[in-house]
């Protein structure tokens, strides 16, 4: 299974100020999934990034406020923006081959708190 | 239509016994159902999946069981073991698109 790193692990950030966390893939994959898991909660998928097209958002979350980057086959980037409490949560790198058959796997997620 | 009911909310067994964690759908288009197992400070981890042309799948001391017609299936952990202790997610996808999650399963093996 591919092999998923997730940089910064945690951080604890100011309200207000933005925060980028890179999600980077050993081998190619056709779609990158960003999700937000809530301390005890499911997971709740944000977007989906694929390489050279927008990401498509879920509802409830908007471009302005979780800008997404995919730049290649192996790397995918979430921008938290504004950060407030509320954004206090895990966010977590998914990807999967697009193939009805073959697993989704993810990162061990970024743990962000905001004071 | 696009919901995973999944229960119990938490589990405590007894190590040597079966746990067992069931869910539930609606949506008759969901054609892939794997379970993760989520320790605490990482990733979900896929554990096993199955596909609805298949009743029954077993890897090891884990079984999902899957019911097409009721519109079921369950995860099955034989001689639960205290390193089993983590939060189980039942999932479901139609084709290439999103995965939809259950709320999750606690699970707590006693020694």
């Amino acid at each position: 299974s591919a092999v998923i790193s997730q940089k910064p692990s945690r951080d604890i950030c100011q309200r207000g100020t933005s925060l980028t966390i890179q999600c980077q893939v050993d081998s190619q994959v056709t779609m990158m999934f960003w999700y937000r898991q809530q301390p005890g909660q499911s997971l709740t998928l944000i977007a989906t990034a694929n390489q050279g097209s927008e990401a498509t958002y879920e509802s409830g979350f908007v471009i302005d406020k979780f800008p997404i980057s995919r730049p290649n086959l192996t790397f995918s980037t979430l921008t938290v923006s504004n950060m407030s409490p509320e954004d206090s949560s895990i966010y977590l790198c998914s990807v999967g081959t697009g193939y009805s058959n073959q697993p989704q796997h993810f990162g061990d997620g970024t743990r962000l708190s905001i004071l | 239509q696009q919901q995973v009911k999944q229960s119990p909310q938490s589990l405590i067994v007894q190590k040597g016994g079966i746990s067992i964690i069931n869910c539930a759908y609606e949506n008759t288009a969901f054609d892939y159902f794997p379970w993760y197992q989520q320790f605490p400070g990482k990733g979900p981890a896929l554990l096993i999946a199955i596909r609805p042309d298949v009743s029954e799948k077993k890897e090891g001391r884990f079984t999902i069981s899957f019911n097409k017609s009721a519109k079921q299936f369950s995860l099955h952990i034989m001689d639960s073991q205290p390193g089993d202790s983590a939060t189980y997610f039942c999932a479901a996808r139609v084709l290439s698109e999103k995965l939809v999650f259950g709320k999750g399963t606690k699970l707590t093996v006693n020694p």
